[in-house]
């Protein structure tokens, strides 16, 4: 079946230890989003690329960084985590004009 | 940047009733508005969406209706069951398909 995959579903970091989050997609979707959502909370989006150009939304912190190798893959980098980035990471994709497709999410703890 | 504003935030309805949820949005831009819905730990799925050259959208039990020039779209669902219980978020986006969440309603539907 066509669907974003998040790997890991559940990610434990230390404090300050870099870490990154996994996303890939079989839709063939040419865009792909990074949310962050924290308990009864809704998601906020951290950034999305268009194909290959990225488009980082204006109050993401510089301590999040992305990269889509290709079509398929998309990853979050965390250069130093801190306990306020413990969430629920949705990745998400689309193709333009049409609905967006989340996957099950990461759930990043900090410790 | 867009502002999408959503309540109530919680709603409680007997099984049988009908729930109705408000959103209202700031970027007269927006074209594009999904909503979601958002099971305890699992990721948000679309349940209907409509676009800004259309008054009003229904499917079975849901409807969804826009009013361009108040910028305001509201969910509505008839006929109720416990499996409706979940969160319900709204949306608005531009041609890119890049959309803000609004806060979230819960939404407990009581046997």
């Amino acid at each position: 079946d066509a669907m974003v995959i998040q790997n890991p579903r559940y990610q434990v970091t230390q404090f300050g230890k870099p870490v990154t989050l996994s996303c890939s997609q079989t839709l063939n979707h040419n865009v792909m989003y990074w949310y962050q959502q924290k308990s009864s909370q809704a998601p906020k989006l951290l950034f999305h690329y268009y194909d290959k150009d990225f488009n980082n939304e204006a109050d993401t912190p510089d301590n999040f960084q992305s990269r889509r190798p290709n079509t398929s893959f998309c990853f979050l980098d965390i250069r130093s985590p801190g306990l306020g980035d413990a969430a629920m990471y949705l990745c998400a994709t689309s193709t333009v004009y049409n609905e967006q497709f989340f996957g099950p999410g990461t759930r990043l703890t900090v410790l | 940047g867009e502002n999408v504003e959503q309540h109530p935030s919680t709603l409680s309805v007997q099984e049988g009733d009908s729930a109705v949820i408000k959103c209202t949005y700031s970027d007269s831009a927006s074209n594009y508005f999904p909503w979601y819905k958002q099971e305890l730990g699992k990721r948000p799925q679309l349940i209907i969406d409509i676009r800004s050259n259309v008054g009003e959208k229904k499917d079975q039990r849901i409807a969804v209706t826009l009013n361009k020039t108040a910028k305001h779209f509201s969910l509505h669902i008839t006929e109720t069951q416990p499996e409706d219980s979940a969160v319900y978020f709204c949306a608005a986006g531009d041609n890119f398909n890049k959309f803000y969440f609004g806060s979230g309603t819960k939404l407990n539907v009581k046997p």
